[in-house]
């Protein structure tokens, strides 16, 4: 099955402690992207890769890092965290960048106390 | 970059009613733009797209419509249904001839339907 996946699917962690969101798909796409979702701002996009090794800054980095070391693999790391990245976090992935189809995971949602 | 607007923010309808989301787009360059919806606690998914070289498109119940001169965006649901109920997002992007996109997709800020029994 085509599938998007991420773990964990529910977080709450402490101001500053290192942590790191798993995506993984199945489709061997070349497109993966991270977004947040916040009540009234819709989705966000956080980090973006074209690629293997390929990464770059979407509209919100700040606070965030990725690697792509693997095709299929794109980890969301939050070296310190803080209360304001509290939210609803997306992987998604597809062929191209602009799509068409790209799919979503099924968010983790993640609370910094 | 490219800039989506859309309106409204919240739609409240009678079942049975249609539905229409309208956004705006900035990039007179964006050639692709998918709809996707959020049920309560789930993923975006797709549930349409259209590209530029076409102005209207229809699965079932819903619809699409583009204007690409005014830069405009529409999403039509008929016979509404208590299952339409969510949050609709809609998106612009560029796919370039080749197949592969210089930008990825920018997201308006979403709409929540209501359906009222």
């Amino acid at each position: 099955e085509a599938q998007v996946t991420q773990n964990p699917r529910y977080l709450i962690t402490v101001t500053g402690k290192k942590l790191t969101v798993t995506c993984s798909q199945n489709m061997n796409h070349e497109y993966m992207s991270w977004y947040r979702q916040d009540p009234g701002l819709g989705l966000r996009q956080i980090y973006y890769s074209m690629n293997v090794e390929v990464t770059d800054k979407g509209d919100v980095p700040e606070g965030y890092k990725v690697s792509r070391k693997e095709k299929r693999n794109f980890p969301l790391i939050l070296e310190s965290p803080s209360p304001n990245q509290t939210s609803l976090y997306f992987c998604a992935s597809s062929f191209w960048a602009g799509g068409p189809g790209q799919f979503f995971g099924p968010g983790t949602r993640l609370t910094v106390l | 970059g490219e800039n989506v607007e859309q309106h409204p923010s919240t739609l409240s309808v009678q079942e049975g009613d249609s539905a229409v989301i309208k956004c705006t787009y900035s990039d007179s360059a964006s050639n692709y733009f998918p709809w996707y919806k959020q049920e309560l606690g789930k993923r975006p998914q797709l549930i349409i797209d259209i590209r530029s070289n076409v102005g209207e498109k229809k699965d079932q119940r819903i619809a699409v419509t583009l204007n690409k001169t005014a830069k405009h965006f529409s999403l039509h649901i008929t016979e509404t249904q208590p299952e339409d109920s969510a949050v609709y997002f809609c998106a612009a992007s560029n796919l370039e001839d080749s197949g592969g996109g210089a930008d990825g997709l920018t997201f308006g800020k979403g709409t929540h339907l209501i359906i009222q029994p």
